[in-house]
Parts: C-alpha cells; structure tokens; sequence
C-alpha cells in the first residue's frame, strides 16, 4: 500500500515550450500533495504544496505562474512547467501524504522526473 | 521555523557492519514525527522507519532503528549487519503533523564489499 505514481519518468523538450508532470497516489486518497525539486548531489526542495480542490501554497521565490500546479481530485496532481527554460532542467519529485496507512501522518514518494530543457 | 542537521556529508561502512548515520533538529512543537528516507541511485525516495514524538520507545524495522532522543532533539539511524542495497543517500526529515517535511542535507553512505 501507499504507492505514488509520476509520469514521465524522463522528458526532453526544447526551450519555450510546456511540460506537465503527473502525480498519483494508487492505492489510496491524497487531499494534499507536495511537489520537490532537487539538484545533484542535494536535498529535497520544495517547491509547492497542493491542495485537492484549492489552490496550491507556493514556497517563498518559487513563481506560481511558470509551475503550475492543479489538484483535481484526492489522487492527481499535476505540475506544469510553463515556457520551460534550460535553467528549469532539474529532477522534479512529488509525494502524497497518507494519514491513514501506518497510522501517522507521513509522504509516500513517487519516483521522479527528470527534466531536460534544450 | 523547524531546522534538521546531518552532519556526516558521507559515510562508508563494511558489509555485515553495523554504522550509524546522525541526526539533530530544533523546534518548539511537542507534537511531531520524525522520518528516514533512502535515497538509492535509482532516485526513489523511500521511507525506512518513522518515529512519532509522543512514543518513547525507539522505532524499529527490522535491521533498521533509531536512537530518539527527545530532550536533545536528536535522531540518529543505525543500520546493522549492511549490505550491497544500502548504498543510498539517506535523509532525515521532520514533519509537524500536517505541515512540510523539513529534510536534513543527506548523507551518502557507501556499504563496501
């Protein structure tokens, strides 16, 4: 239980052009869902919390309006990388928090995504 | 604001050794959880053992435990008897219940053949 899924697991796209990343929680419902960007060799950053049915909570320089972030339901959340830019190019990791299994409140992790902007 | 320190950027350890990875926080919260994540060159993020602030005893999973010491915020990881597999980056991380995770900078752990 607690899987978290992420598609594509690997993108390339050219300078200027959007990419959506997909987040799933499989085996149970996520009301809220996190969004992480992480550069090589370092830890975790977020980047966003995403709330099912409302708007998502962007960190501190983060622009809402270039990664845009949608919950549509308790086990999608979607992230938009609009009018990527090589500086974009980064390993993109989303989790889901689950309450119920195990007990305590903690994040399932999907596998990543790797993005690539030429 | 919650901070969480690992101050071994790397380690390494023998197979079939026993190593332990460190790890402190500060907070004011008396209610919170605490968590090991590994991270294997696959780039997966994987929960290894998590801790509730309210439990005293010490968490457990299987090779895996913690040495929790409230009083002087303190998490630390050991892993016995290691193996190939455990060659990850492994993160500490802090979360107030309901809020972020607040992860620790990593450690890169090498178990050696």
């Amino acid at each position: 239980g607690a899987v978290v899924s992420q598609h594509p697991s690997r993108v390339i796209c050219k300078s200027g052009t959007s990419v959506k990343i997909e987040c799933r929680s499989l085996d149970f419902q996520a009301t809220t869902m996190f969004w992480y960007r992480q550069f090589p060799k370092k830890s975790l950053m977020l980047m966003a919390t995403s709330n099912e049915g409302s708007k998502a909570t962007y960190e501190q320089g983060v622009e809402k309006d270039k990664f845009l972030i949608n919950h549509a339901s308790l086990t999608l959340s979607t992230l938009t990388v609009t009018s990527a830019h090589p500086e974009d190019s980064s390993f993109y990791i989303c989790s889901a928090r689950n309450r119920d299994y195990g007990g305590s409140d903690t994040q399932y992790f999907g596998p990543g995504t790797r993005l690539t902007v030429l | 604001a919650q901070t969480v320190t690992q101050s071994q950027p790397e380690m390494s350890v023998q197979e079939a050794e026993t190593v332990t990875l460190s790890c402190t926080y500060d907070t004011s919260e008396n209610n919170y959880y605490l968590f090991w994540y590994k991270q294997p060159p696959s780039r997966q993020m994987i929960l290894v053992i998590r801790q509730e602030a309210y439990k005293q005893q010490n968490a457990t999973e299987n090779r895996f435990s913690v040495n929790f010491q409230k009083a002087a915020k303190s998490f630390s990881l050991k892993i016995s008897d290691s193996q190939l597999g455990d060659t990850a980056m492994y993160f500490c991380a802090f979360n107030n219940a309901g809020n972020m995770l607040t992860f620790g900078g990593g450690t890169r752990l090498m178990v050696k053949p």
